[in-house]
């Protein structure tokens, strides 16, 4: 059975500065992952898709990796804004089912 | 395109009522699956559709809960009776391929309160 896990939990950084989330999963044998940027009270919005034959996908200031061996994926926010603020889940796509699992989020804070 | 449209946005009703969710997903978009997700956690999977067929419903409790996606568009899913676990935020969710690496949308849920 998949497992995710994101750490950290939450997370709080000044303007400005640029940091990286963690996401690991147990099932290695994935189709793809996919990291989400939730705000308070909203739906789910897709910010990166990495399929298993890649090693990395970019979009503005978000770069995500992943590593399918160690099970193990970061996204990394350069120059922290503080309309950055949300939680990002990652979800990971695997098994016969191709069941998608969701970690259960970090939660970002960027002050001012 | 338009994104993935759910009704209504807010609904708050007594246990043992019961309250349906509606479904549009973006338009061609052949899967479309239905998220529970409780405060604080990641969504968790209730049931997977391609086309008006259920592929995955493992994790559907079935002594309440129902779907439908009678002409493989739109989609409900019905509690009923409901109970104060049940609280939660119901997110639809839709992907345009059918094979397996295709992104997944997300509308903008519907929050239940249970009272």
């Amino acid at each position: 059975k998949q497992e995710v896990t994101q750490i950290p939990a939450a997370l709080s950084v000044p303007e400005g500065e640029n940091l990286v989330l963690n996401c690991s999963f147990t099932d290695s044998a994935i189709y793809n992952l996919q990291w989400f940027r939730q705000d308070p009270g909203k739906g789910l919005t897709s910010l990166l898709l990495i399929q298993s034959s890649q090693r990395e996908q970019t979009s503005g200031r978000l770069n995500a990796s992943l590593d399918k061996s160690s099970g193990r994926s970061t996204l990394y926010i350069a120059a922290s804004q503080p309309g950055d603020s949300a939680t990002y889940l990652c979800a990971v796509r695997s098994g016969t089912a191709s069941k998608l699992t969701f970690g259960t989020g970090t939660r970002l804070q960027v002050t001012l | 395109e338009a994104g993935v449209a759910q009704s209504p946005r807010y609904k708050i009703i007594e246990k043992r009522q019961s309250v349906a969710f509606w479904c549009n997903p973006i338009s061609g978009h052949a899967t479309l699956y239905w998220y529970q997700q409780i405060l604080g956690q990641g969504p968790k999977l209730l049931i997977q559709f391609q086309n008006n067929g259920v592929v995955d419903d493992s994790q559907l409790p079935k002594d309440r809960f129902s779907a439908e996606r009678l002409k493989g568009v739109d989609s409900t899913l019905k509690i009923q009776p409901a109970k104060l676990e049940d609280s939660a935020v119901y997110l639809c969710a839709s992907r345009r391929l059918t094979r397996n690496t295709g992104e997944l949308f997300f509308g903008e849920g519907s929050r239940l309160t249970v009272l």
